[in-house]
Order: C-alpha cells, then sequence, then structure tokens
C-alpha cells in the first residue's frame, strides 16, 4: 500500500533527448508528489513537485505529468544535457499529520546524458 | 534562511566500535527531522523520524538508535558497529504542517572494516 515503483533503473539518452522516467503509486490518500535529483556524493535535493488536482506541471526543462486515475506520474526532461546525468528519485507523501507526512521514495532511475 | 548540517562527513569505523553522528538544523523552529540511510547504488532507507524533542519513531528494526535532545539536533547512535551498517546516512528536514517538502543534509558516508 505504501509502496512507490519506478522505472527504470538506468537510462542513458544523448544530449538533447527527453529522458523519460514513471512511477506507479498504490496508495490514494497521497496527495503531493515530489521529484528528488541526487549528484553522486551529494543529499538529494527537491527538483519539482505536483499535486493531484493537476495533470501537469512544467518548471524550465522538468515536466511532471500525473494521471490520478492510473495512479501513475512521470518525470520529462526536455532538451537534456550532460549537467543533467545524475539520479532522480520519486517520492509520494500522504497529507500533513498523517503517519508523520513521511514520505515514501522510489527505487532511483540513474541517468547519464552523453555528450 | 534554513541550512542543515550534518557531521561528520566520511567516517571509517572498525566493526564493534561505537558511531555517533549529528544533524542540525539552523533557520527553523520545531521541524520534523529524519534519518535515511541509501547503500550503494540503492534507494532511500528511512530510519527514524521526529516531530518533536525526545520523540523518535524507527521504521526498521536494527542496530541502530536516534535521539533527539534539543529542538534542531538528530543524533544517530549505534554502541556496536557492524559490517552491514556501512552506508551513506542523510538527516533530512521538512517546516512543520508543510508537506512531502524534505531538505537533505550533505550525508555521512560510513565505511565499517
Amino acid at each position: 500500500q505504501q509502496q512507490v515503483k519506478q522505472s527504470p533503473q538506468s537510462l542513458i539518452v544523448q544530449k538533447g533527448g527527453i529522458p523519460i522516467i514513471n512511477c506507479a503509486y498504490e496508495n490514494t490518500a497521497f496527495d503531493y508528489f515530489p521529484w528528488y535529483q541526487q549528484f553522486p556524493g551529494k543529499g538529494p535535493a527537491l527538483l519539482i513537485a505536483i499535486r493531484p488536482d493537476v495533470s501537469e506541471k512544467k518548471e524550465g526543462r522538468f515536466t511532471i505529468s500525473f494521471n490520478k486515475s492510473a495512479k501513475q506520474f512521470s518525470l520529462h526532461i526536455m532538451d537534456s544535457q550532460p549537467g543533467d546525468s545524475a539520479t532522480y528519485f520519486c517520492a509520494a507523501s500522504p497529507p500533513v499529520g498523517t503517519s508523520g507526512s513521511r514520505l515514501t521514495f522510489g527505487e532511483g532511475t540513474q541517468l547519464t546524458v552523453n555528450p | 534562511s534554513q541550512t542543515i548540517h550534518q557531521w561528520p562527513a566520511t567516517l571509517v569505523q572498525p566493526v564493534g566500535s561505537p558511531l555517533s553522528l549529528e544533524c542540525t538544523v539552523e533557520g527553523t523552529s520545531n521541524p520534523n527531522l529524519y534519518w535515511y540511510r541509501q547503500a550503494a547504488g540503492r534507494g532511500l532507507q528511512l530510519l527514524f523520524y521526529s516531530v518533536g524533542i525526545g520523540q523518535i519513531s524507527s521504521e526498521v528494526p536494527q542496530n541502530l538508535s536516534a535521539s533527539r535532545p534539543q529542538d534542531r539536533q538528530f543524533i544517530l547512535s549505534s554502541k556496536k558497529l557492524l559490517l552491514s551498517d556501512s552506508g551513506f546516512y542523510l538527516c533530512a528536514w521538512r517546516g512543520p504542517g508543510v508537506p512531502g517538502e524534505l531538505f537533505f543534509g550533505e550525508g555521512s558516508r560510513l565505511t565499517v572494516l
């Protein structure tokens, strides 16, 4: 019930390509869906987040698409650059005040963007 | 602005030795605090979280313990380290009443030999 399943585990694209990372969840009580970016040896940093009342959110080259009925959401990176090479985690959170409001993370996707 | 500090950044310890990792948050009050562990090439495993001083919730039974002696201080400890305790430990905080948005520290890499 608390799982967030993320795919693929790893992804290699050429510069300028559009990598897509997918996540699926089961708990319909989740109401906040962030994506984190992690560079080697660093802590994850919030990249972009979405709530289930919208189907898409864009911030710069990063877009989240959200499908509430399918319980799925995805991250698209437009015009990917070698500097985007990192590990990406999707996550989901229940409402504030529920079970410490702790995030459930996906297993992560290691993205490599070749020059 | 809020900042989170975590230390030490790197630690090499023998099996059976004690451990203390410390995390402090500045610029906020009454944060929710979290300890995560990340094995090499793997995801983030929540170990402990705290919603207030002295309040600790454990997610995974293990060789570790956590304490929160002050509002913005979170400590991860072990009395006797195991080889399996090796990993990248991350402290994180979230503002009270703010959903989902975690802010992570830089991490502490622990190698148990």
